[in-house]
């Protein structure tokens, strides 16, 4: 297994479009989390998934944020009506649960541009 | 919310030095505590964990300690090398995960 991938690795977007970011977690993971960070930030939680299922979402997240996980492997994130503030590094992690050691393995990352 | 807090942003070491990067986290349910390592335009990697019910945990040239009683967990890097320098985050896992700010790494050749 090669790891968390993610596509694109890069977005430059205009203000208002909508992007959607892809997350292809390790195999036999079954929890999927999504991150953004912001320089000089340490990853911010956004939601995750245990299969399926989405279990919880941030509450600061916008309702222009939603993410899928429909097959329980693969996930995509969208954003719609993008703004400005939106730029960041979008991270995706997976991990493997129950599990008392819940390690997260992080993917490169998205790094958005919203001009 | 979580408050996971790093005590210094940056740290800077001599090529060979032991560096010992700090955390403070302020809740106290919190049963898992994960140290990554991030390099700028890169993904955070995995360097240790540490479960609540332990004190101490090793592994090649890195040591986690876990004081749970003052809320404080630390990483020692031993022979700090160039390779070492980027970015450290502590992160605590209370149903969901919560991360520090980071401390920035550099190794002085």
């Amino acid at each position: 297994d090669t790891g968390v991938s993610q596509d694109p690795r890069h977005k430059i977007t205009k203000r208002g479009q909508n992007v959607t970011f892809r997350c292809d977690p390790i195999s036999e993971h079954n929890r999927l989390y999504w991150y953004r960070q912001t320089l000089g930030q340490g990853p911010e939680f956004l939601t995750y998934f245990q299969n399926e299922a989405q279990l919880e979402k941030s509450r600061l997240l916008s309702d222009r944020f939603s993410a899928e996980r429909p097959k329980g492997s693969f996930s995509t994130l969208e954003i719609q009506r993008t703004e400005q503030g939106d730029s960041a590094m979008y991270l995706c992690a997976s991990s493997f649960y129950p599990g008392l050691q819940e390690t997260q393995y992080f993917g490169p990352g998205t790094r958005l541009l919203v001009l | 919310g979580e408050s996971v807090g790093l005590h210094l942003p940056t740290l800077s070491v001599q090529e060979g030095d032991n560096s010992i990067i700090n955390c403070a986290y302020s809740n106290s349910a919190s049963d898992y505590f994960i140290w990554y390592k991030q390099e700028s335009g890169k993904g955070p990697q995995f360097i240790i964990d540490i479960r609540s019910n332990m004190d101490k945990r090793q592994g090649q040239r890195v040591t986690v300690l876990l004081n749970k009683t003052v809320k404080h967990l630390s990483l020692q890097i031993a022979a700090t090398q160039p390779g070492d320098s980027a970015v450290y985050f502590c992160a605590e896992r209370d149903n969901q995960f919560y991360f520090g700010t980071g401390t920035s790494l550099t190794v002085i050749p």
